[in-house]
């Protein structure tokens, strides 16, 4: 257990609906991290929050975003949902924010069918 | 130029035996982090070992061990003694020191054949 909490662990939805997801950082670490791991498009960073504010963003979609509260924990909206953003989402924490070469500790992730 | 490159898509390994999986990255820093990962099927992200640049040894925990060639850019995960438990998915990551980002390879299958 990496401390990393997520839910829903499983959600299946209609396209063009809208879905939060949630994310738990593990005790005392205050960046999370996004990713969207699909079959074709393997492990993709999405975007980074440390301490509140947007750290750094990848490849993430208009249709994406995400936010982190004063607790820190962080949540992912996915709206206009399309078949293609069905994958698993992770979410993962690490102590430090930029120019901090410490690991992440990643979340059980939550599996988006998108159908 | 992709930042972590992992060439081999499956891997095969007798159990008791070694197992090298390969990464080589890409950066121009002088401060990065190296990192690998295993997915069992069950689909956790779990973290298995560090290599900063500057760490003159290679990282160890335990059966994995890190190969890190600093001046191939190459950082490849040696797994000893092999167990059946090791059949998983493992990944290659980067941090580079100016960045935020963490970087990942496309990933290699390992498979522990008993």
């Amino acid at each position: 257990d990496s401390g990393v909490t997520q839910t829903p662990k499983h959600l299946i939805t209609a396209t063009g609906q809208r879905v939060t997801l949630r994310c738990s950082p593990r005790s005392g670490d205050l960046s999370v991290y996004w990713y969207q791991q699909s079959l074709d498009q393997g492990l993709q960073f999405l975007i980074q929050y440390y301490n509140g504010e947007e750290r750094a963003k990848g490849n993430i979609l208009e249709r994406f975003s995400a936010q982190q509260f004063p607790d820190l924990h962080s949540e992912l909206n996915l709206s206009s949902l399309e078949l293609g953003d069905s994958a698993l989402y992770f979410c993962a924490s690490s102590v430090v924010p930029a120019g901090g070469l410490y690991e992440q500790y990643f979340g059980p992730g939550t599996r988006l069918t998108v159908t | 130029a992709q930042k972590i490159t992992q060439t081999q898509p499956g891997m095969f390994v007798q159990e008791k035996e070694a197992v090298t999986l390969d990464c080589t990255y890409d950066t121009s820093d002088q401060s990065y982090g190296l990192f690998w990962y295993k997915q069992p099927s069950s689909g956790e992200m779990i973290f298995l070992i560090y290599q900063g640049s500057y760490d003159e040894q290679n990282a160890t925990e335990g059966r994995y061990s890190l190969n890190f060639q600093k001046a191939r850019k190459s950082a490849n995960l040696v797994i000893s003694a092999s167990q059946l438990g090791d059949s998983a998915m493992y990944f290659c990551a980067m941090r580079e020191g100016t960045g935020n980002q963490f970087y990942f390879g496309t990933g290699t299958s390992l498979t522990v054949i008993p």
